[in-house]
């Protein structure tokens, strides 16, 4: 298709548990991100890609967290040692450039679930 | 730190009827977006605003932008059952647009036929 993809769409896993989470943004986009949505709360802003480097992981909550985009197109979110406050939609959106006053294009996003 | 505050949270409505969603900041934003988001979907932009007490219209839908840029609303004239969805506004605290954006927690909006 021609939207951002996410894989999975549901992963469910136990505390302690190591978990990988995948974009693959809308070709030719540049620019690529990282946000995590709580139940009824908005998204929330982690990492963010401009081609392979991370131009900003201020999001980022702790060093469990790291994310990569090596070719400067799909990304993975990786988690380390997963706890239950991880629990959460985590949303990927890509733009064609770094100025965003046009649009963020988000994914449907991966539930995770963390037992 | 940087945050927005929608108001109010819920909304549950009659078809035909009108209603605003605000949301508000004590800080700047050099532009600010609405997303609508349905349940397992990803947000949908709806509009972007860049210029303090800029109005934009769409469709049914009028946003207004404050004049001193730190506060928004969503205006929706006529609600339809196809309006019912999550409403986020979205802010870019920064100077250069990098798509950092913080979000307000959310207006949910059932509008009901």
């Amino acid at each position: 298709g021609a939207g951002v993809s996410q894989t999975p769409s549901n992963k469910v896993t136990e505390k302690g548990k190591y978990v990988e989470l995948r974009c693959d943004p809308i070709s030719g986009h540049t620019a690529l991100y990282w946000y995590r949505q709580s139940l009824g709360q908005g998204p929330e802003f982690l990492i963010y890609f401009q081609g392979t480097g991370a131009a900003d992981d201020s999001g980022l909550p702790n060093d469990r967290f790291f994310a990569v985009r090596p070719e400067g197109s799909v990304s993975t979110l990786k988690i380390q040692r997963t706890e239950r406050g991880d629990s959460a939609v985590y949303l990927c959106a890509s733009s064609p450039t770094r100025d965003v006053t046009g649009e963020l294009f988000f994914g449907e996003g991966s539930r995770l679930t963390v037992l | 730190t940087q945050l927005l505050e929608q108001s109010p949270q819920f909304l549950s409505i009659q078809e035909g009827e009108n209603l605003t969603v605000y949301c508000n900041s004590s800080s700047v934003f050099s532009s600010l977006q609405w997303y609508r988001q349905e349940p397992g979907e990803g947000p949908v932009l709806l509009v972007t605003v860049v210029t303090g007490g800029e109005v934009k219209k769409l469709k049914r839908l009028t946003f207004q932008f404050g004049d001193a840029r730190k506060d928004s609303s969503l205006h929706i004239t006529a609600a339809q059952p196809g309006d019912t969805g999550l409403y986020l506004c979205a802010g870019d605290p920064g100077s250069s647009n990098t798509g950092k954006l913080i979000f307000g927690q959310g207006t949910t909006l059932q509008v009901k036929p």
